[in-house]
């Protein structure tokens, strides 16, 4: 079936350092893939998407690349803030039935 | 801004209760989720309607139904809370294909069930 995978976290960075959370795939036809964002007591907000291999999405200096080849969808940073503390969940978009399915989630700690 | 509300952020229950969770959302939306989160689960879909009086099960719909009276507003209903139904309960909704639209979520319902 259909599946995201996540790296586990939490991850715990200090200000300024460079961010890769890792997010792999596995599904039929060509879905879409997201990154969604939890701040603490908040709903999830879409980051960025990709809707075709090769795509980049990009938003808030965050970017990730729709990788066919090794079915994957990484989510970097050059230089994260506190203020990106949050929990990130990478999902794809399933096109029967409108249902994104998504991934455990990778808790992000940033350091002042 | 696309508004989604829960009624409820914190609720306590005991065991064997009817639970009501409502949602509501005010940009005319057709579709309407929702979500239970566990921690190292991510998001399960428990249930989804595409319009009124629509409903679709998702992956975990076991112990729980919905309701879609009025297009606003989508209903989670625990017939018999159970303790392993204790989870934060998120609702969403989106317009369109999931391809082109993103989902919109509310701020989540944090329910105990004792």
């Amino acid at each position: 079936g259909n599946s995201v995978t996540q790296m586990e976290g939490p991850v715990t960075l200090s200000e300024e350092a460079f961010l890769t959370i890792n997010c792999t795939y596995t599904a039929t036809g060509y879905p879409s893939l997201f990154w969604y964002v939890q701040y603490p007591g908040e709903g999830l907000q879409l980051l960025l998407k990709a809707t075709k291999a090769d795509d980049k999405g990009s938003n808030k200096g965050f970017e990730a690349t729709y990788r066919k080849e090794t079915t994957s969808f990484h989510l970097e940073k050059g230089s994260v803030q506190v203020s990106d503390s949050a929990v990130y969940f990478c999902a794809l978009g399933y096109s029967s039935a409108s249902k994104i399915i998504f991934g455990s989630g990778t808790r992000l700690s940033i350091r002042p | 801004d696309v508004k989604v509300t829960q009624s409820s952020r914190y609720l306590v229950k005991r065991t064997g209760e009817k639970v009501f969770l409502e949602c509501v959302q005010d940009m005319d939306h057709e579709n309407m989720f929702w979500y239970r989160q566990d921690p190292g689960l991510g998001l399960r879909l428990i249930y989804f309607s595409y319009d009124v009086k629509m409903k679709e099960k998702g992956d975990i719909p076991e112990g729980y139904s919905v309701s879609r009276e009025k297009k606003e507003r989508f209903s989670l209903i625990l017939e018999s809370a159970s303790t392993n139904q204790t989870s934060m309960y998120l609702c969403a909704s989106s317009t369109g294909t999931v391809h082109n639209e993103k989902l919109f979520f509310g701020s989540g319902t944090q329910l105990s069930v004792l």
